[in-house]
């Protein structure tokens, strides 16, 4: 069965702190996503990979950075974690081209207190 | 930024009941698709539509994408408490490589 694996199901960090967040895939896509989900706010796109070591901005970026070192691995780091990034990250991946979906993992409730 | 609008936003309804959920842009879109996302899960892709006009059917779901590539509906017949969940759209414009998600509709199916 084909996935997208989040490394945590939960987490509760502190303010200030380091935070990495991992997905891995192992549908080698191409494409790697990650999107906050809010109430209210819907899925908003923070980053996107379509190629190893290659990243580009989504619409909320500020206050996040990837990695991709590899093609089935994408990982957001919140460099120094505040309340207001308190949230629901989804992880995604999908081949390249317009006809294709989006497989999502289960997603990581992060709390920052 | 191409935006897609669902309607409702929210939806209660008992089981057996008959739905339409809206999916609508001023935008036309090269392919159109259908996820649900239960609570504490990621969205499932439910369908992808890409021809003006198509229409598809997953047993009790239908989709159908408008003429002009623009707007989408998805209509669920005799509704059942698994059905309930959020339901998003997401369109790929024709330009570009990323999918535009809409706002979602919260549907609560009551047994």
């Amino acid at each position: 069965d084909v996935k997208v694996t989040q490394s945590s199901r939960y987490l509760v960090k502190r303010t200030g702190e380091k935070v990495f967040l991992e997905c891995v895939q192992d549908m080698d896509h191409e494409n790697m996503f990650w999107y906050r989900q809010d109430p209210g706010l819907g899925l908003r796109l923070i980053y996107f990979s379509y190629d190893v070591k290659m990243k580009e901005k989504g619409d909320i970026p500020e206050g996040y950075s990837v990695s991709r070192e590899k093609k089935e691995r994408f990982s957001l780091i919140l460099e120094s974690a505040s309340t207001n990034q308190t949230s629901m990250y989804l992880c995604a991946s999908s081949f390249q081209g317009r006809y294709y979906g989006y497989t999502f993992g289960s997603g990581t409730r992060l709390t920052v207190v | 930024t191409q935006l897609l609008e669902q309607s409702p936003q929210f939806l209660s309804i008992q089981e057996g009941e008959n739905l339409t959920v809206y999916c609508n842009s001023s935008s036309v879109f090269s392919s159109l698709q259908w996820y649900r996302q239960e609570p504490g899960e990621g969205p499932v892709l439910l369908v992808t539509v890409v021809t003006g006009g198509e229409v598809k059917k997953l047993k009790r779901l239908t989709f159908q994408f408008g003429d002009a590539r623009k707007d989408s509906s998805l209509h669920i017949t005799a509704a059942q408490p698994g059905d309930t969940g959020l339901y998003l759209c997401a369109g790929h414009p024709n330009a570009g490589n990323m999918l535009t998600f809409g706002g979602g509709t919260r549907l609560m199916v009551k047994p």
